[in-house]
């Protein structure tokens, strides 16, 4: 296990809505970065969070948007979904000092119909 | 950008046996890290090992170790001795050095492998 939160762990939404995954970090990281795992594919960056602040950025839309808590916690929010998001979404936590290693949440399976 | 090859989408081997998964990567970059994750059925992305690029040293951990070729680009894992419950997906992935901003893990698209009983 590593301490690494998500929720809920499935979702099912009809394509246009809204839906907001959130991602608990471990304890002591002040970093939280998502990913989308698309069905056979190897995770894509989405976005990082450092210190509540939006941190370095994949190649996704603005419907994709996050927030970071002071607690560290996180949120990824998709607006107007579309049947391609459909996927497995990542959180991952680390701690902002050199050589980091970011674990891993179990992630959250989205299903968009 | 920097790009990361896994051209084996499956592997098998005997349980006890020794098996290598190979993984290629591009970069301009000097400084940078490699890893590799396993991720089971249970979805959770579990780090193997971690191998940091200005090192010559290949790393180990236990039944696992890697074959780092940095002028090749070449970053193997080597699972020795293995056991049914280290069937899973395997993803390569890359890491530039700390850049502010530039902290993302760019993913293979993974090898699965089984374990024959």
């Amino acid at each position: 296990e590593t301490g690494v939160t998500q929720s809920p762990t499935h979702l099912i939404k009809t394509r246009g809505q809204q839906v907001t995954l959130r991602c608990s970090s471990q304890s002591g990281h002040n970093t939280v970065s998502w990913y989308q795992q698309a069905l056979g594919q190897g995770p894509q960056f989405i976005f990082q969070y450092y210190r509540e602040e939006e941190n370095g950025r994949g190649n996704f839309p603005p419907r994709f948007s996050g927030l970071q808590f002071p607690n560290y916690s996180s949120e990824l929010n998709v607006n107007a979904l579309e049947l391609d998001d459909s996927a497995l979404y990542l959180c991952a936590s680390s701690r902002w000092v050199g050589k980091n290693i970011q674990y891993f949440g179990a992630g959250t399976r989205l299903s968009v119909l | 950008a920097q790009t990361v090859t896994q051209s084996q989408p499956e592997m098998s081997v005997q349980e006890a046996e020794t098996v290598t998964l190979s993984c290629t990567y591009d970069t301009s970059e000097s400084d940078y890290y490699l890893f590799w994750y396993k991720q089971p059925p249970s979805r959770q992305m579990i780090l193997v090992i971690r191998q940091e690029a200005y090192k010559q040293q290949n790393a180990t951990e236990n039944r696992f170790s890697v074959n780092f070729q940095k002028a090749a680009k070449s970053f193997s894992l080597k699972i020795s001795d293995s056991q049914l419950g280290d069937a899973a997906m395997y993803f390569c992935a890359y890491r530039s050095e700390t850049n502010f901003g530039n902290e993302k893990l760019t993913f293979g698209t993974g090898t699965r492998l089984t374990i024959i009983p």
